[in-house]
């Protein structure tokens, strides 16, 4: 199915160690998004990307930083994990930056000891 | 400065009765307004929109209600049924810029 795919899954990280975090979408989408949600604070930016080759901050952008390798794929980096950085990351497509038709993807929750 | 808001952090609803989750914003540049519905362990799926230039829109069981003058809007869902229990996104956009969301409205429909 189309769609936005995110790996991996489930992560737990011990503070200080790194990693990236992978999607990919197949909908030709240019841009493309990543978000961390956390209880009562709902669906935050942490960086976006508005087309191929070009990257910029959102709203909780410090710790993280970003790539987008190509159309379809847009990895978010934790070069030294702490604990505030436990959350569910979504990554999410779309046509444009307008409100119309985000595709996300299944999230993945990530645990930092 | 959240931009949109949304004030019940849940609720509850009988099975077949109306459930209405509200959402303020305070950006009067937004002219697109969503809700996105998500189940656990799942990303969250477009139900809904609505344009400035309406105040209502409708889709089956799901009507959004829009009044520019208060910035408010309302998702209502009738009748409600125990699958729509989910959480509830709030989400708005002006200008071509990019989505701001709302903290989100768990809603517990009970059989």
């Amino acid at each position: 199915n189309a769609g936005v795919t995110q790996t991996p899954k489930f992560q737990v990280l011990k503070t200080g160690q790194s990693m990236t975090l992978q999607c990919a979408q197949d909908m030709n989408h240019n841009s493309m998004y990543w978000y961390r949600q956390d209880p009562g604070m709902g669906l935050r930016l942490i960086y976006y990307s508005a087309s191929e080759g070009t990257t910029d901050k959102g709203e909780v952008p410090n710790g993280y930083n970003v790539s987008r390798l190509n159309k379809r794929e847009f990895s978010l980096r934790l070069e030294s994990a702490a604990p505030s950085q436990t959350s569910v990351y979504f990554c999410a497509s779309s046509e444009g930056l307008s409100g119309y038709g985000y595709t996300f993807g299944s999230g993945t929750r990530l645990t930092v000891v | 400065d959240q931009q949109v808001k949304q004030n019940s952090p849940s609720l509850s609803v009988q099975e077949g009765r109306i459930s209405i989750l509200n959402c303020d914003y305070t950006n009067s540049m937004f002219d697109y307004f969503l809700w996105y519905k998500k189940y656990p362990a799942e990303g969250p799926t477009f139900l809904i929109s609505i344009s400035s230039i309406k105040d209502k829109n409708e889709d089956g069981r799901f009507t959004v209600f829009l009044n520019k003058s208060a910035k408010h809007l309302s998702l209502h869902i009738v009748p409600s049924q125990p699958g729509d229990s989910a959480v509830y996104f709030c989400a708005a956009s002006g200008h071509g810029n990019k989505l701001v969301f709302g903290a989100g409205t768990i809603l517990r429909v009970k059989s």
